[in-house]
């Protein structure tokens, strides 16, 4: 089945402890993303790749890094200084064809606890 | 980032009954998505839009891309009580690889 695949589904951590959010895509995408929802929000950006060893920062970065050195994976990695990390954490990915008719497809989601 | 104005926020519906919700932005974009999430999953295409003016149905759902491309509605007809979840609008400014989400619209249908 191709498709977008996120590893754990529920993850817990220690206040202090980094983490590391898998995502992997074997839909032959160039992109990819990494999203966090919070209740009654709407899905914010937080980094992006348009190609393999390449990425950007989205509009909440702060506290998170990635790579992206497969086409097929992009780990999020959610470190100590992100003041308030618990949240459900999207990865999508697209064509990156730069036409108009390019969509995102989402992962099932991870929810990160920090207690 | 911006985010796209969504209302309703929430609805309560009967089943069988229409729905209607919308998307409004100060910007111009030049693609608008609709997406269905349901609880603790990610998101979910419904219908994508590419063109000012453009109506493009789904089954139950018909959706339009406002000719001003700065809104988007999206119609849900006969609700059933598996339509229940938010709703999202997504839009894509010209040039940009980035979406813009509103916040959602969370359907309830009554059954």
């Amino acid at each position: 089945d191709g498709g977008i695949t996120q590893s754990p589904k529920y993850l817990f951590r220690k206040e202090g402890q980094n983490v590391t959010l898998s995502c992997e895509q074997n839909l032959n995408h160039d992109a990819m993303y990494w999203y966090r929802q919070d209740p009654g929000q709407g899905l914010r950006l937080i980094y992006y790749s348009q190609i393999v060893n390449d990425f950007q920062k989205g509009d909440i970065a702060e506290g998170y890094s990635v790579s992206r050195e497969k086409k097929e994976s992009f780990p999020l990695t959610v470190t100590s200084a992100q003041k308030n990390p618990t949240a459900f954490y999207l990865c999508a990915s697209s064509q990156n064809s730069g036409e108009a008719t390019d969509t995102q497809y989402f992962g099932p989601g991870t929810r990160l606890t920090v207690l | 980032g911006q985010q796209l104005n969504q209302s309703p926020q929430s609805m309560f519906i009967q089943e069988g009954e229409d729905v209607s919700m919308n998307c409004t932005s100060s910007s111009i974009f030049n693609t608008w998505l609709w997406y269905k999430q349901d609880p603790g999953e990610g998101p979910v295409l419904l219908i994508a839009l590419y063109k000012a003016g453009e109506l493009t149905s789904n089954g139950r759902l018909t959706a339009q891309f406002g000719i001003t491309r700065k809104d988007s509605f999206l119609n849900i007809s006969a609700s059933i009580p598996s339509d229940v979840g938010i709703y999202f609008c997504a839009g894509r400014r010209a040039g940009s690889y980035q979406l813009t989400f509103g916040k959602g619209t969370k359907l309830s249908v009554i059954p």
